[in-house]
């Protein structure tokens, strides 16, 4: 169990467009789903957290206006990235805790590279 | 069901020398990692290492890998509470895919 999945796992666009990435929890429900950002070899960056029903909360420096989040449902969350540019380009990964657990559990997707031309 | 398994609890004494588990099931990953996550913060990585080395160490962190048994370990010499934290390993490869085991909480008693 506890499986976390992402689409797409690959994305190319063009400069100037929106991409939206979807995070599930395939065999659980998640009341709360973290968005990170990475970049080569480094950590993990938390972007926001969302809890299902109600506003994400954004870490500091996150534009909330670029990075907009929705998680409409137990099972999925999405991350559009709005007017995207080529320093957008990273990897996003996605993880969810279980209803019922704290934060300390966290089932992390596979992520999804995103590339901006 | 998960491909990286942890054990989620380990509790040691200010001092001693701390080991972290970890398995794996897909042997065609590039880089093991290890990252490590304090209260209402992000993951951090601490050290990776490249699948194919058996053992990489970094001050008071000892990365080993045993790619027989698919086995990956962090210890934590002279271990202080400050490394009190969850500690998650995580398989990383050539196409940017990661998979992450459910992170293991360290527990540092004075």
């Amino acid at each position: 169990g506890a499986v976390v999945s992402q689409h797409p796992s690959w994305v190319i666009c063009k400069s100037g467009t929106s991409v939206k990435i979807e995070c599930r929890s395939l065999d659980f429900q998640a009341t709360t789903m973290f968005w990170y950002r990475q970049f080569p070899k480094q950590s993990l960056m938390l972007m926001a957290t969302s809890n299902e029903g109600s506003k994400a909360t954004y870490e500091q420096g996150v534009e909330k206006d670029k990075f907009l989040i929705n998680h409409a449902s137990l099972t999925l969350s999405t991350l559009t990235v709005t007017s995207a540019h080529p320093e957008d380009s990273s990897f996003y990964i996605c993880s969810a805790t279980p209803q019922g657990r704290n934060t300390d559990t966290q089932y992390f997707g596979p992520g999804t590279r995103l590339t901006v031309l | 069901g998960e491909d990286v398994e942890q054990s989620l609890f380990l509790s040691v004494r200010e001092g001693d020398s701390s080991v972290i588990n970890c398995t794996y099931t897909d042997s065609s990953s590039t880089y093991l990692y290890w990252y490590k996550q304090e209260p209402g913060a992000g993951l951090q990585l601490l050290t990776y290492i490249f699948s194919n080395m058996d053992m990489k160490q970094d001050q008071r962190l000892t990365v080993l890998l045993n790619k027989k048994d698919k086995h990956l370990s962090l210890r934590i010499a002279d271990t202080q509470t400050g490394d009190s934290a969850i500690y998650f390993c995580a398989e990383g490869y050539n196409n940017n895919d990661m998979r992450f085991g459910a992170g293991t909480r360290l527990t540092v008693k004075p």
